[in-house]
């Protein structure tokens, strides 16, 4: 399958602090690449819908301020947590369509390996 | 926007039994309905999917069925083994090829025993 990258895998920062989270799709041009927020033993929780070259959509309660998403390219979309407090910490997780160049099913969704933030 | 509902959250078979999963969704328009497969410290893995214009699909000892009068699909592992072990995900999503998201179901916890 095609792959996701997602970086860092694990960070820890003091409340207050901004943290950058990158997600990169490796073999194929994402033009939609979507975060999720996975608290443990529970679902993916769709943050918001990031398209290359415009702004991301977020979900209903999703704070765009502090919640920072760009998507400058077809393989990367970045999502800054600004200002972080402990009830940010959670599991982060991108994931990325492939737009059907690299010759593999269209619309198949592949997912990064997640960030676990921690807020201290 | 789309609600889904997973039932059960947690399952436990014995190996080589029937596992069954199901959902159900809450937008008539939605139809693309694809399985994830999560294991412990892994990141969600497609593992079958199915579109509003058909009813059942099935991949070796994996199937899904869509009703979707009743809006509901369902995940079928037959001959289960101690590997299926995961949390297993579903999800709907309108005009998926139009570039909506997919929203996910809680998850159900399958324990497969030896």
């Amino acid at each position: 399958g095609a792959v996701v990258s997602q970086h860092p895998s694990w960070v820890i920062c003091k409340s207050g602090t901004s943290v950058k989270i990158e997600c990169r799709s490796l073999d194929f041009q994402a033009t939609t690449m979507f975060w999720y927020r996975q608290f443990p033993k529970q679902s993916l929780m769709l943050m918001a819908t990031s398209n290359e070259g415009s702004k991301a959509t977020y979900e209903q309660g999703v704070e765009k301020d502090k919640f920072l998403i760009n998507h400058a390219s077809l393989t990367l979309s970045t999502l800054t947590v600004t200002s972080a407090h402990p009830e940010d910490s959670s599991f982060y997780i991108c994931s990325a369509r492939d737009g059907g160049a690299s010759g593999r099913p269209t619309g198949e969704l592949f997912f990064g390996e997640g960030s676990r933030l921690t807020v201290l | 926007g789309e609600n889904v509902e997973q039932h059960p959250s947690t399952l436990s078979v014995q190996e080589g039994d029937s596992a069954v999963i199901k959902c159900t969704y809450s937008d008539s328009a939605s139809n693309y309905f694809p399985w994830y497969k999560q294991e412990l410290g892994k990141r969600p893995q497609l593992i079958i999917d199915i579109r509003s214009n058909v009813g059942e699909k099935k991949d070796q000892r994996i199937a899904v069925t869509l009703n979707k009068t009743a809006k509901h699909f369902s995940l079928h592992i037959t001959e289960t083994q101690p590997e299926d072990s995961a949390v297993y995900f579903c999800a709907a999503s309108k005009d998926w090829n139009s570039g909506y998201a997919l929203n996910f179901g809680k998850g159900t916890s399958l324990l497969v025993t030896p």
